[in-house]
């Protein structure tokens, strides 16, 4: 059973660099053959994909996001990182980490539990 | 402005059927690109319900069926439940966008 735990602040200031990681067990991330996505919900709104990585380090980002998304992977440790720089209070939302995300026929079918991200001074 | 329209929100009693409706473009549903469907209840992440347009995974009642047809996909709950009122999301993959695309979800409540 794969299992994702995002860990990462809770709170960041405007204009700083959001920071988040996802470790991944259950599963490695340099077998291939799957994508590793990070999504985000707004508070009242709906989910938003902010991009994916493969394990070859090949990455994919939401253009509206795309100038401030960095995706990186570690297969040693077995995870994925994001980092959001320029963060505004727009940035505010849960973020997951999820397995899936791109072309694939079997959608995106592991999520990690979330974790809520505020951008305040 | 979601890439994906659904229905803000849809209701019915107990027992009943619904309907929740994803509309798209040739870039993504009306493309090669399968649809795929998500229930979300508070507080928790979301959990695949349908992939692949009309697979469920083990685990998920037969009561849940989906289907796509040209830039449209449908999902369909029957036999309402009170553990069904949560919010629904489709997902698929856009051409030019190069990633997935969401809907931008709907609310079910069971009456």
């Amino acid at each position: 059973q794969v299992q994702l735990q995002e860990s990462g602040p809770g709170l960041v200031k405007p204009s700083q660099t959001l920071s988040l990681t996802c470790t991944v067990s259950g599963g490695s991330l340099s077998s291939g053959g799957y994508y590793w996505s990070w999504i985000r919900h707004h508070p009242g709104k709906g989910l938003e994909w902010i991009g994916y990585i493969y394990y070859s380090a090949t990455t994919s980002y939401n253009p509206s996001l795309k100038s401030r998304v960095t995706i990186s992977v570690d297969t040693s440790k077995n995870q994925f990182s994001l980092r959001l720089s320029s963060v505004t209070a727009a940035d505010t939302a849960v973020y997951y980490c999820a397995r899936g995300g791109s072309f694939s026929s079997y959608g995106i079918d592991y999520w990690g539990q979330g974790t809520l991200v505020t951008v305040s001074s | 402005q979601s890439v994906l329209t659904q229905p803000p929100s849809v209701s019915g009693a107990p027992g009943q059927r619904v309907t929740i409706s994803c509309t798209g473009s040739s870039s993504n549903i009306g493309s090669v690109f399968d649809v795929h469907w998500y229930q979300q209840l508070p507080g928790t992440a979301p959990k695949l319900l349908i992939y692949g347009n009309n697979n469920r995974p083990s685990g998920v009642p037969d009561r849940f069926s989906a289907s796509k047809s040209g830039t449209s996909a449908s999902l369909a709950i029957t036999g309402l439940q009170a553990e069904d009122e949560a919010d629904y999301y489709c997902q698929s993959y856009d051409s030019n966008l190069s990633g997935s695309v969401f809907g931008g979800g709907t609310k079910l409540t069971v009456l």
